[in-house]
């Protein structure tokens, strides 16, 4: 079965240090997504992004968080600076589509990076 | 008021019983609902999704949508002890392409 995979699994940085987290999206999938859930609380969206574009993202992600498909295959979340409050799970998400129908909505998440912040 | 609203929980149960895992929302452009599955430190696995009111069936599975209150329920029936993991609701607007989760609802079965 298809799946979404992500590496590191976890990866430990200094504060101020830039990360780039890795993800392999679904193959014949056309969204992509980052999220990140820091310890005991919700999952958040972080961005989407579709053909080359950021196409949504939420008010976390600032100036700090790029994101870039670098070739056919990966898709990736840099943070340049790192900070503490930066440290949680970060997971990557992708869909077929993001309009109807629901079944080629849904999306399917990796395993997710574990970023610590030191 | 928060746009989703999930009872963290703990939820404890004996093995057999059946669970109820419920969800509220404020937002009524919310037309796509999902569950997922979360083992500790794992990402989300989806378990269902569904768009329209009324019940949804898989296996032991019954997912409920109620628009008109603005609630969803994820029903396990003959819950096992492999069930036991954060239950996690998700809702999206049929544009756009964020999905807003509850905070999850830890579940332990008892064998």
């Amino acid at each position: 079965e298809p799946e979404v995979t992500q590496t590191p699994s976890h990866q430990v940085t200094q504060m101020g240090q830039e990360v780039i987290l890795r993800c392999v999206p679904i193959s014949n999938h056309l969204y992509f997504y980052w999220y990140r859930q820091i310890l005991g609380q919700k999952v958040e969206f972080l961005v989407s992004f579709y053909n080359n574009e950021i196409s949504e993202k939420s008010e976390i992600f600032d100036d700090q968080f790029s994101v870039e498909r670098p070739d056919g295959s990966n898709f990736t979340l840099k943070i340049r600076s790192t900070k503490l409050e930066d440290s949680a799970m970060y997971f990557c998400a992708s869909s077929e589509v993001t309009g109807p129908p629901l079944a080629k909505n849904i999306q399917y998440f990796g395993a997710g990076t574990r970023l610590s912040v030191l | 008021q928060k746009e989703v609203e999930q009872d963290p929980g703990p939820l404890s149960v004996p093995e057999g019983a059946i669970v109820s895992l419920n969800c509220t929302y404020s937002n009524s452009a919310f037309q796509y609902f999902m569950w997922y599955r979360q083992y500790s430190r794992k990402g989300p696995e989806l378990l269902m999704y569904t768009y329209s009111s009324g019940n949804k069936e898989d296996g032991r599975f019954t997912a409920q949508v109620d628009k008109s209150s603005k609630y969803i329920s994820l029903f396990i029936r003959d819950s096992q002890p492999s069930d036991s993991a954060t239950y996690l609701c998700a809702m999206k607007e049929t544009s756009g392409s964020r999905l807003t989760f509850g905070e999850g609802t830890q579940l332990t079965v008892n064998p």
